[in-house]
């Protein structure tokens, strides 16, 4: 079983949609969770950072962490042109670092 | 403020020949790190520097040596370039290593190997 688990999409949505992606995990030890944001031929850019479970809001972005169920989300509301990337979960603890693969978003005009 | 930087952009080789991937860093972080990414495999570290003087392999290091300069740069060289090296390489920096802190990366250096 890997460590981080994302569905890889693509997903696909009309212009104002909400948007939710998901990761899931297997190791207990994470505590703290980020989303970064990759646009096509860039690197990887720092969307929302949190420690432990419950939710954080920035902007249009919500970051919800449930580590009971060792699932995290990332929603997007009012969903632009512009958010199209990819979109990779990751998370720390216990000197361990891992990456989900990334999903694919299209948000279409 | 430039965060990570890379160098070169885009690079073609051919199989055997060598080179070295460059990456600085000005956000004045202790720990860097290489990854290479390739479609449906995502993200793999290949190598990482916790701080400067000290070197450690990560999930594919074979094929790859590492230097860390001094704090700010870490490089990335291939002795003898093989066609499955060919991938999207990304340097990473964050204040301390595999630790709470967030890793920020450079725009990437795009390989190809023939």
């Amino acid at each position: 079983q890997k460590e981080v688990e994302q569905d890889p999409g693509p997903l696909s949505v009309p212009e104002g949609a909400i948007v939710s992606l998901n990761c899931t995990y297997s190791n207990s030890a994470f505590q703290y969770f980020m989303w970064y944001r990759q646009y096509s031929r860039k690197g990887p850019e720092l969307l929302m950072y949190t420690y432990s479970s419950g939710n954080k809001e920035d902007g249009r972005f919500t970051a919800q962490v449930d580590k009971s169920s060792k699932y995290i989300s990332l929603f997007i509301r009012d969903s632009q042109p512009s958010d199209s990337a990819t979109y990779l979960c990751a998370m720390t603890g216990g000197n361990q670092f891992y990456f989900g693969t990334g999903t694919s978003l299209t948000v279409i005009p | 403020n430039a965060g990570v930087t890379q160098t070169p952009k885009f690079q073609v080789l051919k199989t055997g020949q060598s080179m070295t991937l460059q990456c600085a860093q000005d956000m004045n972080h202790n720990s860097m790190y290489w990854y290479r990414q390739d479609p449906g495999m995502g993200l793999r570290l290949i190598y990482y520097s916790a701080s400067e003087g000290t070197t450690d392999k990560g999930e594919v290091p074979n094929g790859y040596n590492v230097s860390r300069l001094n704090k700010r740069e870490f490089s990335l060289r291939l002795e003898s370039a093989a066609p499955s090296q060919t991938s999207v390489y990304f340097c990473a920096s964050s204040e301390n290593p595999m630790s709470n802190q967030p890793q920020h990366f450079g725009d990437g250096t795009r390989l190809s190997i023939l």
